[in-house]
């Protein structure tokens, strides 16, 4: 069975600041792997998806990277903002049966 | 595009009744999955669809079920609610099961 897990739980940084999110997975037998933002209150809104065959994609000031072999995938947010506070979740599609699996999600404060 | 459409917003039941949660998207997407969302469990899948007239089980999916007969919409019903189905609950469609997945606003539910 997949099992995904997002570390830190919770992460609190000054303005400006860069960081990394870490997700890492169990089964590398995965079709992608997709990153999600989530406002208190909201519903996921998709940042980057990225294809198993790929190694990385980028949009604007966030980098998300996948590494299949060590089951890992970072996603790089550059000079962080106060409006970056919220929830990242990444999920793994699973090549078994097309089901995806959810991490708990890293709950990320940028202090102004 | 309207996108991926749920309703109700809220909903309070109580114990033994039943309702439908509504689900409709609007990009022509074969895959469309529903969750539940609760502290402490991240998301977890309850029913999925890979197309009209094709559905599939969750990891979850006791006191629910679905039925897809349009590409449009994919409701979920609640057979005979009990306080453990309170939960936020969030539909997902995408083009099909190896891309980007986008969701829906999320209903939240409450069984008293």
């Amino acid at each position: 069975k997949q099992e995904v897990t997002q570390i830190p739980a919770a992460l609190s940084v000054p303005e400006g600041e860069n960081l990394v999110l870490n997700c890492s997975f169990t089964d590398s037998a995965i079709y992608n792997l997709q990153w999600f933002r989530q406002d208190p209150g909201k519903g996921l809104t998709s940042l980057l998806l990225i294809q198993s065959s790929q190694r990385e994609q980028t949009s604007g000031r966030l980098n998300a990277s996948l590494d299949k072999s060590s089951g890992r995938s970072t996603l790089y947010i550059a000079a962080s903002q106060p409006g970056d506070s919220a929830t990242y979740l990444c999920a793994v599609l699973n090549t078994n049966a097309g089901k995806s699996t959810f991490g708990d999600g890293t709950t990320l404060t940028v202090k102004p | 595009n309207a996108g991926v459409t749920q309703t109700p917003k809220f909903q309070v039941l109580k114990t033994g009744q039943s309702m439908t949660l509504q689900c409709a998207q609007d990009m022509n997407h074969e895959y469309m999955s529903w969750y539940r969302q609760d502290p402490g469990m991240g998301l977890r899948l309850i029913h999925y669809s890979v197309g009209a007239g094709i559905t599939d089980q969750g990891e979850v999916p006791n006191g629910y079920n679905v039925s897809r007969s349009t590409t449009e919409d994919f409701p979920l019903r609640l057979l005979s609610a009990a306080p453990s189905q309170t939960s936020v609950y969030f539909c997902a469609s995408s083009r099909d099961t190896s891309y980007e997945q986008y969701f829906g606003p999320g209903t939240r539910l409450t069984v008293t």
